[in-house]
């Protein structure tokens, strides 16, 4: 079945500096790749996603990109600020009759004032 | 509106009780799923109903059982629970079930069982 493997499982950043979360996929057939900001006591928030038409979307200081060949895709956050501090999850659309969400294992990210 | 809400916000049971889940949505949305968060873990789809009819259970023990009464609500009725059913039960809804819309999640609940 679809699997979302997801590095890494912990990430620290100084305030300002980027911060890269990647994951890969193995159906070659999925085509919708969303990522979602989880804080600590509240549901999972969706922040960008990505359809396999584009290679690259960008909102603000978030951006994402998709290499469907190697099948990989990666979240990239710049200026990051405290505020960004989370667990971030992608994932990926199983396209068979569910077209359910396979989550990756999450990411905490910590940035540091 | 765009917001999915729960309630109750925490839940302490014991294994001989009954109690329910509740999840709303006012975006007109017809797709709505349940699914269990164990900490530091990813959510994992539990059910999901579109058009008001279930079309995925992913082999959830009977004692948690869905209802949707109508398109905007969504309940999760719970019997007889065990303790390693505690977890975080996050509802979402999207536009339609095929899952290439975007799925918006409530707050969740946070459940204990004694």
């Amino acid at each position: 079945g679809e699997n979302v493997e997801q590095h890494p499982s912990t990430l620290s950043v100084q305030e300002g500096d980027s911060a890269v979360i990647k994951c890969t996929y193995s159906d070659s057939a999925s085509n919708y790749f969303p990522w979602y900001k989880q804080e600590l006591g509240k549901g999972p928030q969706l922040i960008i996603d990505i359809r396999s038409n584009v290679g690259e979307k960008k909102d603000q200081r978030i951006a994402v990109t998709l290499n469907k060949t190697a099948k990989h895709f990666s979240l990239h956050i710049t200026e990051t600020q405290p505020e960004d501090s989370a667990v971030y999850f992608c994932a990926a659309l199983l396209m068979d009759s569910s077209y359910k969400l396979i989550f990756g294992s999450g990411t905490r990210l910590l940035v540091r004032p | 509106d765009t917001e999915v809400t729960q309630t109750p916000k925490h839940l302490v049971m014991g294994m001989t009780n009954k109690k329910s889940l509740k999840c709303e949505q006012h975006m007109g949305h017809r797709a709505m799923y349940w699914y269990k968060q164990k900490a530091k873990k990813p959510p994992e789809l539990m059910f999901v109903y579109s058009y008001e009819k279930l079309s995925i259970n992913e082999s959830v023990p009977s004692r948690f059982s869905p209802e949707c009464p109508n398109s905007s609500l969504l309940n999760l009725h719970l019997h007889a629970l065990q303790p390693e059913d505690s977890a975080l039960y996050l509802c979402a809804s999207s536009r339609t079930g095929t899952g290439r819309n975007e799925q918006f999640f409530g707050p969740g609940t946070r459940l204990t069982v004694l």
